[in-house]
């Protein structure tokens, strides 16, 4: 599949601090989407974007699809303990049916 | 409705062996994905099963196999089991050929010792 570069590997955060984290790709994509995965579970899905330069939210998360359609950006406002867990974006590429991930970012929360 | 069911949820093989995981799909999505996530890594593709054929598969060696029923459930098939097979496998379905999403369950564990 092709390679994500998913960014930073893991974080720890203070309750009620934003969270950011990004995906670069080698090749256009023509959806992005965000998962998050709870330990025990598999990953769940927050966020779909299917075009160039879309800013979507889902509550206190917010998404962007990158203009070069080669990045993405997932941004967790005022953040909860209930924010811990596993990120991994996705990516489709044209013509493709198959999903490929990043290597996920870990969140972790201090209370 | 019914979310992507997977079982068992945990399986124990030594070397070798052979394991076999199932999946069904959300009601009325005909394609099954396979992915495998080993500890501290992010998914693998492994297999895309749509209308009961094999459309395409990962960069894996021919021990996984599967298949996909005419009810559209799925098995993943891992022969001749290593010890770097361990590891959590999902499974995950999409609706029609133009659904850009994928529905996870919530995996099968398997410990190869």
């Amino acid at each position: 599949g092709q390679q994500l570069n998913q960014s930073p590997q893991s974080m720890f955060i203070q309750e009620g601090e934003d969270v950011s984290m990004n995906c670069t790709s080698s090749s256009i994509f023509n959806t992005w989407l965000w998962y998050k995965q709870d330990p025990g579970e598999g990953p769940v899905l927050l966020i779909a974007l299917y075009k160039a330069g879309e800013l979507t939210s889902n509550g206190r998360l917010t998404a962007q699809f990158g203009i070069t359609r080669k990045d993405s950006f997932l941004n967790i406002s005022a953040s909860i303990p209930s924010d811990v867990g596993i990120y991994f974006c996705a990516g489709r590429i044209p013509n493709d049916y198959k999903l490929s991930f990043g290597a996920g970012t870990t969140v972790t929360v201090r209370a | 409705e019914a979310g992507v069911t997977q079982s068992p949820t945990h399986l124990i093989k030594t070397r070798g062996q052979q394991a076999t995981l199932r999946c069904s799909p959300i009601s009325g999505h005909t394609s099954v994905y396979w992915y495998q996530q080993a500890l501290g890594l992010g998914l693998q593709f492994l297999l895309w099963y749509d209308e009961g054929e094999e459309r395409n598969r990962g960069n894996f060696p021919p021990r996984f196999s599967g298949r996909q029923f005419p009810n559209y459930s799925s098995e993943l098939n891992v022969n001749a089991l290593e010890l770097e097979d361990s590891a959590l496998y999902l499974c995950a379905s999409r609706g029609d050929i133009g659904a850009n999403v994928l529905t996870f369950g919530a995996g099968s564990r398997l410990t190869v010792l």
